[in-house]
């Protein structure tokens, strides 16, 4: 089966503009993720979807971070405005699974390196 | 707030060498994950735990899921350069949210 397409892999821009990452899951994939990870670190949870419903957006940065995922399938994420501290791996994954249980099937995509001058 | 730390950080041994890596939680998890990940890539799932005191194996590769599925270990037996890597474990809670570790970067020198 396909993975989980993501892009563009890498974009670089100043610091103030605004820049979006698109996220295509697994068909069939309810849960929808997306990851922030800075080199060398653990990803860290932006934002979850369950369909098209955001489950947990606790820490997505909201005064310049926006995530939605129309149809429950394709997602983009958008910052607007850039800061040099938004400089990252960003991260998207998708599962089969529901909200409860162990979950499986979790699957990454290759990711976008974006670079804030 | 649910926290997983790793450890060590950092790893560089020699080949033929063992070692273990380390999760540990306050937080009980339905589910712990183990990844790796290689650069300029997505991490790559290497096994699901469930059960309280769960071993599994992947060739060189034993893992274990502590008996109050807070904490879990990785260990690898006479490590090879193709080991080299970022392993991340990740803890599902039980909204279904996914929680990663810090890493642990591994370097295995031939």
């Amino acid at each position: 089966e396909a993975g989980v397409a993501q892009s563009p892999r890498y974009k670089i821009i100043e610091k103030r503009q605004s820049v979006a990452f698109w996220c295509n899951p697994i068909s069939g994939h309810a849960t929808l993720y997306w990851y922030q990870q800075i080199l060398g670190q653990g990803p860290k949870l932006l934002i979850q979807f369950q369909n098209n419903g955001v489950v947990d957006d606790s820490q997505l940065p909201k005064d310049r971070f926006s995530a939605e995922r129309l149809k429950g399938v394709d997602s983009t994420l958008k910052i607007q405005p850039a800061k040099l501290e938004d400089s990252a791996v960003y991260l998207c994954a998708s599962s089969p699974t529901g909200l409860t249980g162990p979950g499986y099937g979790y699957t990454f995509g290759s990711g976008t390196r974006l670079t804030v001058v | 707030t649910q926290l997983l730390e790793q450890s060590p950080q950092f790893l560089s041994i020699q080949e033929g060498e063992n070692l273990t890596v380390y999760c540990n939680s306050s937080s009980v998890f339905s589910s712990l994950q183990w990844y790796r990940q290689e650069p300029g890539e997505g991490p790559v799932l290497l096994v699901t735990v469930v059960t309280g005191g769960e071993v599994k194996k992947l060739k060189r590769l034993t893992f274990q899921f502590g008996d109050a599925r807070k904490d879990s270990s990785l260990h690898i037996t006479a490590a090879q350069p193709g080991d080299t890597g970022l392993y991340l474990c990740a803890g599902r809670t039980n909204t279904g949210k996914l929680i990663f570790g810090q890493g642990t970067t591994l370097q295995v020198k031939p």
